[in-house]
C-alpha cells in the first residue's frame, strides 16, 4: 500500500540552525500539509500546499517557515532559525483532492528537538 | 471557531473487554469528523470517518463511531479489545468547506492488559 514517508526520524539542532524537514508524498497525490504536535499538546495545522502554492497556512506558519516541493516527489519543510519552542514531532501528509470530507494520509513523523 | 475535546488522555482496559475513546466537538455548522490511530514509530492512519451520510460509522478494525448530534459527540468504541489496539487516538474535525485542515484533539492514548 502506498505510504508517506518522513526523513529524518529525529532531528537534533541547536538554536538558530536552520532545519530541513523532508517528505515523500504518496506519488499520484496533490494536496500536501505539514501539522505538528508539542510534546502533551494537540496536533496542530502549519500549513497546505497545491500546485506550487501555499494554499492556507496558520499563525505559526510565520517567515521562519518555509515549503517547497523541490523536484516533483519531494515536499519539504524548511525554519530558517529554529527556536527552541519549535521542538515537536512533525507530520506531513497528503491527499488526492482538496475536499474536507477526503482522507488526508500521514506520515510517521520527525521528531525535531531544538538545543 | 470550531475544536475537538477528547476527554481522558489515558484509557486502559483489559483484552476482551469494551473500548470506548470520548470525543466531543464544538461547532455552529455540520461538521466532517475523523477518528486517526497511530501505532508506535508509525504515521497517523485513519480508522474511519463522519460525512454527514450515516450516523454509525463503522471503520477498520472493528472500530466503530456514532456522530450525535445533540451530544455534540462522536465517541469511538470497538466490542472487544485486543493487544494489537494499543495506541494513540486522535479525533478530527474539518472547519467548513472552504478549507480541508484538520483540527485534532490532544489523543488519547489506548493500553490494553492481558
Amino acid at each position: 500500500e502506498p505510504e508517506v514517508t518522513q526523513t529524518p526520524s529525529h532531528q537534533v539542532t541547536q538554536m538558530g540552525q536552520e532545519v530541513i524537514l523532508r517528505c515523500v508524498p504518496i506519488s499520484n497525490h496533490l494536496y500536501f500539509y505539514w501539522y505538528r504536535q508539542i510534546l502533551g499538546q494537540k496536533v496542530e495545522f502549519l500549513v497546505s500546499f497545491y500546485n506550487n502554492e501555499i494554499s492556507e497556512k496558520s499563525e505559526i506558519f510565520d517567515d521562519q517557515f518555509s515549503v517547497e516541493r523541490p523536484d516533483g516527489s519531494n515536499f519539504t519543510l524548511k525554519i530558517r532559525s529554529t527556536k527552541l519552542e519549535d521542538s515537536a514531532m512533525y507530520f506531513c501528509a497528503s491527499a488526492g483532492v482538496a475536499d474536507p470530507t477526503d482522507t488526508q494520509y500521514f506520515g510517521p513523523g520527525t521528531r525535531l528537538t531544538v538545543l | 471557531a470550531q475544536s475537538v475535546t477528547q476527554l481522558g488522555s489515558h484509557v486502559s482496559v483489559s483484552e476482551g473487554a469494551l473500548v470506548l475513546l470520548r470525543c466531543n466537538y464544538s461547532s455552529s455548522v455540520p461538521p466532517y469528523l475523523f477518528w486517526y490511530v497511530q501505532y508506535p514509530n508509525q504515521g497517523l492512519q485513519l480508522l474511519l470517518k463522519y460525512t454527514s451520510a450515516a450516523t454509525l460509522v463503522k471503520g477498520i478494525n472493528g472500530f466503530e463511531a456514532e456522530f450525535k448530534k445533540s451530544e455534540t459527540s462522536f465517541h469511538l468504541t470497538k466490542p472487544s479489545a485486543h493487544m494489537s489496539d494499543a495506541a494513540e487516538y486522535f479525533c478530527a474535525v474539518s472547519e467548513d468547506l472552504d478549507t480541508d485542515k484538520l483540527i485534532f484533539g490532544t489523543g488519547t492514548r489506548l493500553q490494553v492488559f492481558p
